[in-house]
This record gives structure tokens, C-alpha cells and sequence, in this order.
């Protein structure tokens, strides 16, 4: 059972416009989701989190919305810039459980 | 601060071998996590330990074993190896469990032939 998916296997958007990577959980008791970012041949690197009390968390470029009644969150890329191109990955933890990672999107940015 | 670093990099093994993976976190660093990802999949949670002692363990087979050094470095040992075991596993320190802001290392690349 995929308590975090992340429907889109891919995604292509030209360079200066907005990317949208979407998440959706199926876990109620989910409280703390996180983004990351993955470069080949590299470990995910953290990009942004999001709590449950909050349905909108904005650092540079990057905004992380929460829908907790859809149980859905998505991730928005403004500008989006040719080395934002990389996989990322949705995932979602409650109280002290272990992260459940989605299977990733991998965005491909064109100049 | 040095990031997380893992040894090896690379790896090759035959089926039914065994191998110990390691791990050191961020200095300061106590928890360390460890997870499997193969093509397609998402990561999968292996196991955590925090101060040497096991925290949470994902649902994997008992061949996949882990421990926590006094200094905080681990290592994963996976024996009886079959070739679905071939994968990148990931190590991932944080300042404490329940901080769920993890930093991961560049992985092994663990290949089963």
C-alpha cells in the first residue's frame, strides 16, 4: 500500500516558466512533509518542509502548498531554471515514524 | 561542516555473498538513517538508530542488519545476498530522531551479480 505517491513519473517545462509537482497521501495521521531534490550519482538533498498547521511555506523560488482536506500537496518552481532539472521526491511523516517517500518526479527544465 | 559520507561507492558481489555497507554522519549528529532505492521505486525505509540503539526498522527481511558505533558511524550488513538486493542504499544523518530533516550521503551502488 503507497501511502505517498506521486502520480506524475515526469514532467518537461521550458526554462522561466512555472513547474508544478504534485503529492498526494493517503496516511490521516501524516503531519510533516518534506521535498527533496536528486541529482544522478548524488544522495536527496532537502529543498523545503511544510507542517500541517500551515498550507502554504515559500523560500525563494520554491512554495510548498498543503491541502489537508484532499490530502494532496504540490510543490511550485518560480522561475523554473535549466539546473532545477532532477528528480524530486515527495515525503511524509506523523509523530516519530520513519519518512515515507513517494517514487519521485523527474523534471526535466528546457532551455 | 563535512557532509554525510558512505563507503563504498561502488560495489560488486555474487549472489549468496554478504556485505557491510558504512556510514558516517555530520559531526554532532546522532541519528543516522539507512534506505534502499532501486529503479522506479521510491526510497525505502531500512532502519533508524539513535545513540546506538535501533529506533524504527522498515519492513525488510532479517538478512538486512544494521548497528550504531559510540561515535555515531554505522554500518548495514546485508548477508545471503540475492540479486534484488542490487541498489543504492542511502545513509542519512539528523541532529536527533524525530527531526525529520535528514541529510543524505552520496549512496553505495550496490550491484548483485
Amino acid at each position: 500500500d503507497q501511502q505517498v505517491k506521486q502520480n506524475s513519473p515526469s514532467l518537461s517545462v521550458q526554462e522561466g516558466r512555472i513547474s508544478i509537482l504534485n503529492c498526494d497521501y493517503t496516511n490521516s495521521m501524516f503531519d510533516y512533509f518534506l521535498w527533496y531534490k536528486k541529482y544522478p550519482a548524488e544522495g536527496p538533498t532537502f529543498l523545503i518542509s511544510i507542517s500541517s498547521i500551515k498550507d502554504k511555506n515559500e523560500d525563494g523560488r520554491f512554495t510548498v502548498f498543503l491541502n489537508k482536506s484532499a490530502k494532496h500537496l504540490s510543490l511550485h518552481i518560480v522561475p523554473s531554471q535549466p539546473g532545477d532539472s532532477a528528480v524530486y521526491f515527495c515525503a511524509a511523516s506523523g509523530g516519530n515514524t520513519p519518512l515515507v517517500f513517494g517514487k519521485g518526479t523527474r523534471l526535466s527544465v528546457i532551455a | 561542516k563535512a557532509g554525510v559520507t558512505q563507503t563504498p561507492r561502488y560495489l560488486i558481489k555474487t549472489r549468496g555473498q554478504q556485505v557491510t555497507l558504512s556510514c558516517s554522519p555530520i559531526s554532532g549528529h546522532r541519528s543516522v538513517s539507512w534506505y534502499q532505492q532501486t529503479p522506479g521505486q521510491g526510497l525505502q525505509f531500512l532502519f533508524e538508530y539513535f545513540s546506538e540503539t535501533q529506533r524504527n526498522k522498515g519492513n525488510f527481511p532479517g538478512r538486512f542488519s544494521g548497528r550504531q558505533f559510540s561515535n555515531s558511524r554505522s554500518e548495514m550488513n546485508v548477508s545471503t545476498l540475492e540479486l534484488g538486493d542490487s541498489a543504492l542504499y542511502l545513509c542519512a544523518s539528523s541532529s536527533r530522531t524525530g527531526v525529520f530533516v535528514q541529510y543524505f550521503g552520496p549512496g553505495t551502488r550496490l550491484t548483485v551479480t
